[in-house]
């Protein structure tokens, strides 16, 4: 079964740095998504992402954080500056279509500790 | 009221044993209804869908929802160790975003 690739698997950084966390979505998928959970709470919405644009975001999802999919096939989550308040798992999603349409792949997760 | 609640368990059941798993959710309006199943450092992995009150089957997994009361219940029949993983429960309602549940930590052991 096709797969979706996150990078790196762990991160550590020091709180202020940016950093960028790296996603191959499932090729032929049109809607991407970042979510994260923060260790023992729930896996938590970030923002969605379809033709080229945000299409939703959460609150959490504030002007640190930026998406891009800078070619057609990479899929990426930057926070600017950091804050220790970040350190969590961070999964990559992506679908052929919306998620109550079509089922939804998550990566196996970047697990960013900032110190 | 948070949106979506779950008991975190954890569950220990032994081979065999049928599991109930159970969320409550607090907004009418949500329509569609998921179990994920999550394996230790994976990422969720879609087990069930629906957006009907009912039952839906699929194996050994049985999805129920029951809107009047707000309440969605994933049952596993005949567990088996590999089971074993964390299971959430997450809701849309036609969004692009999906609330998910705490988790439960089901271990079912030989």
């Amino acid at each position: 079964e096709p797969e979706v690739t996150q990078t790196p698997s762990h991160q550590v950084t020091q709180m202020g740095q940016e950093v960028i966390l790296r996603c191959v979505p499932i090729s032929n998928h049109l809607y991407f998504y970042w979510y994260r959970q923060i260790l023992g709470q729930k896996v938590e919405f970030l923002v969605s992402f379809y033709n080229n644009e945000i299409s939703e975001k959460s609150e959490i999802f504030d002007d640190q954080f930026s998406v891009e999919r800078p070619d057609g096939s990479n899929f990426t989550l930057k926070i600017r500056s950091t804050k220790l308040e970040d350190s969590a798992m961070y999964f990559c999603a992506s679908g052929k279509d919306r998620v109550t349409n079509e089922k939804l792949f998550f990566g196996s997760g970047t697990q960013l500790s900032v110190l | 009221q948070k949106e979506v609640e779950q008991d975190p368990g954890p569950l220990s059941v032994p081979e065999g044993a049928i599991v109930s798993l159970n969320c409550t959710y607090s907004n009418s309006a949500f329509q569609y209804f998921m179990w994920y199943r999550q394996y230790s450092r994976k990422g969720p992995e879609l087990l069930m869908y629906t957006y009907s009150s009912g039952n839906k089957e699929d194996g050994r997994f049985t999805a129920q929802v029951d809107k009047s009361s707000k309440y969605i219940s994933l049952f596993i029949r005949d567990s088996q160790p590999s089971d074993s993983a964390t299971y959430l429960c997450a809701i849309d309602y036609n969004t692009d975003k999906l609330i998910f549940g705490t988790g439960t930590r089901l271990q079912v052991f030989p």
